[in-house]
């Protein structure tokens, strides 16, 4: 069963730094292409990063270029966002996304979600 | 970069109706495009692949066609579990953007 839990989210001060994770299992990490997707309270869905299964492409979108970075180590089956610089406008729910393949961005599984606030 | 734009953004239908959603793309995008299923409070969950190809377990009443621009999702009979924002998501090129999403309820 494919399983994906976001961890590290939380409130953070503007101009803050946090980093969130996104632990896999029940499926070959490695293969498949992963994003970052996140929902601003009451908004729509707002695709933000996404790596191949190597983790050699990465892509960004503009409102976080510059300001996120994407990794994962698969050998811990783990993805990434390392986000700097937080602004208000980041506050939203981050979930984790798994491609149907390493070169299909079409999202089959979600995980549940971390809420980040960026607020003083 | 290309914009996703989904009509309406909002409709209100009886059960049993048959329920169209359009998602239009600035520029052609072939057949990448993705629908997906939200319900509130819930994660989204992919209906629709490759434009046309159904996902396995989504139910038959779903369907979708469209390429290049113009993309179409069809509920053929809708029923109350379907009460969800639907959102299209072209995933041709980075930025893989979604649109803003099209709110369904039941009459």
């Amino acid at each position: 069963e494919v399983q994906m839990l976001e961890s590290g989210g939380g409130l953070v001060q503007p101009g803050g730094s946090l980093r969130l994770s996104c632990a896999a299992s029940g499926f070959i990490f490695s293969n498949y292409a992963m994003s970052w997707v996140r929902q601003a309270p009451g908004k729509g869905l707002e695709w933000v990063s996404g790596i191949s299964g190597s983790g050699s492409t990465t892509n960004y979108a503009d409102s976080v270029k510059g300001r996120f970075t994407i990794s994962r180590d698969n050998s811990k089956n783990t993805l990434y966002v390392e986000m700097n610089s937080l602004r208000a406008e980041d506050t939203a729910v981050y979930y984790c996304a798994k491609g149907r393949s390493n070169s299909s961005p079409a999202f089959n599984y979600w995980g549940q979600g971390t809420l980040v606030t960026v607020s003083s | 970069d290309i914009q996703m734009t989904q009509s309406p953004s909002s409709l209100s239908a009886y059960v049993g109706d048959r329920v169209t959603i359009t998602c239009r793309a600035s520029q052609g995008i072939s057949n990448y495009l993705a629908w997906y299923q939200q319900k509130p409070g819930k994660v989204p969950k992919l209906l629709i692949y490759a434009a046309s190809t159904l996902q396995s377990g989504v139910p038959s009443r779903f369907s979708a066609s469209g390429s290049g621009t113009d993309f179409t999702l069809t509920i053929s009979s809708l029923q109350p579990e379907d009460v969800a924002t639907y959102y299209c998501q072209k995933y041709n090129s980075a930025p893989w953007t979604f649109g803003q999403g099209t709110k369904v309820e039941i009459k």
